[in-house]
């Protein structure tokens, strides 16, 4: 079954304590984008790549990472978490880099930073 | 840097009344559009998209969508609403070089039995 497969699906942490909520895709997609989700705000771009080992940041990038070594995986990483940065965070891939791509979204991953 | 606004952050309908959620794009060339649902719990799923093909699009469940252009528009309609409507839905505009996407705050549909 093709999809984007995200893990923890929930999460709970300590400010400073450094987290990587995995997502990986099954498509062979080029294209992989995160996003958080907050109320009133919509979603949000934080990183996209648009291959292997080419990533660039979106709209909110501020205390987040992220590598794509491999084609399927698109890791999100933050090194200190702070509280601001509790959300719900939503992968995503599309099959190229093109504008009028369907993107398919994981299942979610909430985070709490106590 | 495009944008999207939707207007109206709640709507409630009846059963089998007309939905109807707005959007409004800013771009200064024509766009690629899209609408979006998510389901309680769920990721977003696509349920169409405009790309210059034809004005009016028809999406998934019956919904479809019109591209005015005069009015920088991309409302979503929908005939007769169902229970199984209720959901979020979000706008979305991709950016010109197509590698960025810009969401609405969503709206959240209520139907009422």
């Amino acid at each position: 079954e093709a999809q984007v497969t995200q893990n923890p699906r929930y999460l709970i942490t300590v400010t400073g304590k450094k987290l990587t909520v995995t997502c990986s895709q099954n498509m062979n997609h080029e294209y992989m984008s995160w996003y958080r989700q907050d109320p009133g705000l919509g979603l949000r771009q934080i990183y996209y790549s648009m291959n292997v080992e080419v990533t660039d940041k979106g709209d909110v990038p501020e205390g987040y990472k992220v590598s794509r070594k491999e084609k399927r995986n698109f890791p999100l990483i933050l090194e200190s978490p702070s509280p601001n940065q509790t959300s719900l965070y939503f992968c995503a891939s599309s099959r190229q880099v093109k504008g009028n791509e369907k993107l398919f979204f994981g299942s979610g991953t909430q985070l709490s930073v106590l | 840097a495009q944008s999207v606004t939707q207007l109206g952050s709640h709507v409630s309908v009846s059963e089998g009344a007309l939905v109807l959620l707005r959007c409004n794009y800013s771009s200064s060339v024509p766009p690629y559009l899209f609408w979006y649902v998510q389901y309680p719990n769920q990721g977003l799923q696509l349920l169409l998209k405009y790309t210059s093909a034809a004005t009016l699009v028809k999406g998934i469940n019956g919904f479809e969508a019109e591209f005015k252009k005069s009015e920088t528009s991309f409302h979503l309609t929908k005939p007769s609403a169902h229970m199984s409507d209720a959901a979020e839905y979000f706008c979305a505009v991709s950016s010109n070089t197509g590698n960025q996407f810009y969401f609405g705050t969503g709206t959240s549909l209520t139907v009422i039995p």
